[in-house]
């Protein structure tokens, strides 16, 4: 099946620690997204990329970097830069990002919280 | 600038009854509009979307939803609720630049009591 699995599922940070949270999608999109979840606040956009080797900052990008060196791979850092890591971590992908009419697809998301 | 409002927090009804979960929406240009449900600790999943068309969406699980331009809504129904749509419901519309993000609602808890 098809899909975008993210991992792990729930991950632990130390303080002065940068963590990787690993986003890998096998739908053949080329577009996509990290957000971050937190109580009562809907999603936030980390960072977005259209296409591979290409990538740009979402409305809350301080704290966090990522790579896109492959298609279908995705990850996302959290720095130590980043204070207020605690939240759940979702990453999207979809068709094409100037397709208007196609969704996003998530992943099961990841779980971080600090240690 | 793009936004979505999702007046309730929380949304009670009873198993078997009519259920709406509102959304509003500020757009400029032709609005691209999506709903979305999260269950716990999982990720979000794809109800129905409305491009253009007929103001009456039909989408997954008998979910529909009715688009109201001059009210610039855009609220999720079902006609009879079940415990099991319990959930955490999302409302998005694209945004307008060239980045292909979505900009989401807060979010609407749905409690179906049996």
């Amino acid at each position: 099946d098809g899909g975008i699995t993210q991992s792990p599922k729930y991950l632990f940070r130390k303080e002065g620690q940068n963590v990787t949270l690993s986003c890998e999608q096998n739908l053949n999109h080329d577009a996509m997204y990290w957000y971050r979840q937190d109580p009562g606040q809907g999603l936030r956009l980390i960072y977005y990329s259209q296409i591979v080797n290409d990538f740009q900052k979402g409305d809350i990008a301080e704290g966090y970097s990522v790579s896109r060196e492959k298609k279908e791979s995705f990850p996302l850092t959290v720095t130590s830069a980043q204070k207020n890591p605690t939240a759940f971590y979702l990453c999207a992908s979809s068709i094409d990002w100037a397709i208007s009419n196609q969704p996003q697809h998530f992943g099961d998301g990841t779980r971080l919280s600090i240690l | 600038a793009q936004s979505v409002a999702q007046p309730e927090d929380q949304v009670n009804v009873a198993e078997g009854n009519p259920l709406t979960v509102k959304c509003t929406y500020s757009v400029s240009g032709n609005p691209y509009l999506f709903w979305y449900v999260q269950y716990p600790n999982r990720g979000l999943q794809f109800l129905l979307k409305y491009i253009t068309g007929d103001n009456l969406v039909k989408g997954s699980y008998g979910f529909e939803a009715e688009f109201n331009k001059s009210q610039t809504s855009f609220h999720l129904k079902k006609p009879s609720a079940l415990v099991s749509d319990s959930a955490l419901y999302f409302c998005a519309v694209r945004d307008g630049g060239n980045t292909g993000k979505l900009i989401f609602g807060q979010g609407t808890t749905l409690q179906v009591k049996p």
